[in-house]
């Protein structure tokens, strides 16, 4: 298996402009999770999904953010306009998820996006 | 509030010498615990998970963890530390938090390995 595969690696780009981050989760996995990572503020839980409805935006700081899983292989993650505060490294993760009374198995993380706002 | 702690930001160790990087969970349920490195530039990588059973767990790399429920503590060990663990090892707690499942990470501690 590839593992979680995110795009791009690394993105630089001026405050203002739109940014979007991709996800291709790992095949059977039916939850995605995305999280940034700041040396402020460690890891942060920004929204998760299960089989591809988000359950959970409560850590979307701002409505700057949005995100969308329209297939259970491709999820996005946009900022819209971006800002330098937005500056940080924005993992997904993925996972199998067995219902609300199952258990929620680990996590598997993507390599990252590192996306410096200038 | 379920939270996990991790008391040491920076540990180092002589390469060969063993190794225990603590972590406390305040959590009212049974919890799952993880725990997980990131080496620079890199994702988090499972090292070893615990949901039930034996409180001693294996991972991968060597290491291994003990849950004690009575101390809220589920500390990573490895006997013999090698260059190449040098890293940042967070722990983890699966918790349901308003109706939701998360995991709720630490703030991590840096391993340094001396030569």
């Amino acid at each position: 298996d590839a593992g979680v595969i995110q795009s791009p690696r690394h993105e630089v780009t001026e405050m203002g402009q739109e940014v979007t981050l991709r996800c291709k989760p790992i095949s059977g996995h039916n939850s995605l999770f995305w999280y940034r990572q700041t040396m402020m503020r460690g890891l942060e839980l920004l929204i998760y999904f299960n089989n591809n409805v988000p359950i959970d935006d409560s850590g979307m700081p701002e409505d700057r953010f949005s995100a969308k899983m329209p297939n259970a292989s491709f999820s996005t993650l946009k900022i819209q306009p971006s800002e330098p505060r937005d500056s940080a490294v924005y993992f997904c993760a993925s996972s199998t998820f067995v219902g609300t009374s199952g258990n929620l198995y680990e996590q598997y993380f993507g390599p990252g996006t590192r996306l410096t706002v200038t | 509030a379920q939270s996990v702690t991790q008391p040491d930001i920076h540990i180092t160790v002589s390469e060969g010498a063993s190794l225990e990087l603590r972590c406390n969970y305040s959590y009212g349920a049974t919890p799952y615990l993880f725990w997980y490195v990131q080496s620079p530039g890199q994702g988090l990588q499972l090292l070893l998970k615990y949901f039930s059973g034996d409180t001693l767990v294996q991972g991968i790399k060597g290491f291994e963890a003990e849950f004690k429920r009575s101390q809220s503590s589920f500390n990573l060990r490895k006997p013999s530390v090698h260059w190449s663990d040098a890293a940042e090892y967070f722990c983890a707690v699966g918790a349901w938090m308003d109706s939701s499942y998360k995991l709720i990470f630490g703030s991590g501690t840096r391993l340094l390995v001396r030569p």
